[in-house]
């Protein structure tokens, strides 16, 4: 059974500051990684998509990577910023048609 | 992408009542998932509603609590049974694109009393 796993639960950083988010998972054998942000009482935002084949996806100031063997996703945000703040969620696809969802990085960034 | 609506936004209901939940997407496809998110959880997969045929329930959830209808491949619709404050959660549906892309509507954030 996959299980996922984000480190830290809580983070908060200055404006302006370079921040990794952690996601690792208990099943290489997955179909794609996807990385989210969650507002406040709001629905999901999809921000990157990794499909298994491949090692990272870039958009803007984010960029995540996969890293299969070692079981290990990260988001690297750059320059980050108070509208920065949500909350992010790492989620899998394996076999089956569900997403397995870590319980996400709570993050603020402070002016 | 997907642009997904949801109806209601948020409702508060009173104990033993019942809601329903619609999600419209801008274009067809052909699975469309209903989430639930209970206070400070991640998300947890109710059931997974292919047109044309009945839902599919995960564990721990049933079609005589959560009946889901799907008429055709831009619609469809939750509905939450004889609530409690338990069922008290943001209820989101969702959609895949071509790559397994997931998409998300705003939720539902429903509280009952």
């Amino acid at each position: 059974k996959q299980e996922v796993t984000q480190i830290p639960a809580a983070l908060s950083v200055p404006e302006g500051e370079n921040l990794v988010l952690n996601c690792s998972f208990t099943d290489s054998a997955i179909y794609n990684l996807q990385w989210f942000r969650q507002d406040p009482g709001k629905g999901l935002t999809s921000l990157l998509l990794i499909q298994s084949s491949q090692r990272e996806q870039t958009s803007g100031r984010l960029n995540a990577s996969l890293d299969k063997s070692s079981g290990r996703s990260t988001l690297y945000i750059a320059a980050s910023q108070p509208g920065d703040s949500a909350t992010y969620l790492c989620a899998l696809k394996g076999g089956s048609e569900k997403l397995v969802f870590g319980k996400g990085t709570k993050l603020t960034v402070n002016p | 992408s997907a642009v997904i609506s949801q109806k209601p936004s948020r409702d508060i209901c009173q104990r033993g009542t019942s809601l329903t939940i619609q999600c419209q997407v801008d274009s067809q496809v052909t699975m469309m998932f209903w989430y639930r998110q209970q206070p400070g959880q991640s998300l947890t997969l109710i059931a997974t509603a292919n047109q044309g045929s009945e839902a599919t329930y995960e564990s721990g959830f049933v079609i005589d609590k959560f009946p889901i209808s799907r008429p055709n491949l831009t619609f469809s619709t939750l509905t939450v049974s004889n609530m409690s404050p338990e069922d008290s959660s943001i209820y989101l549906c969702s959609v895949v694109n071509l790559v397994y892309e997931q998409y998300f509507g705003p939720g539902t954030r429903l509280t009952v009393t």
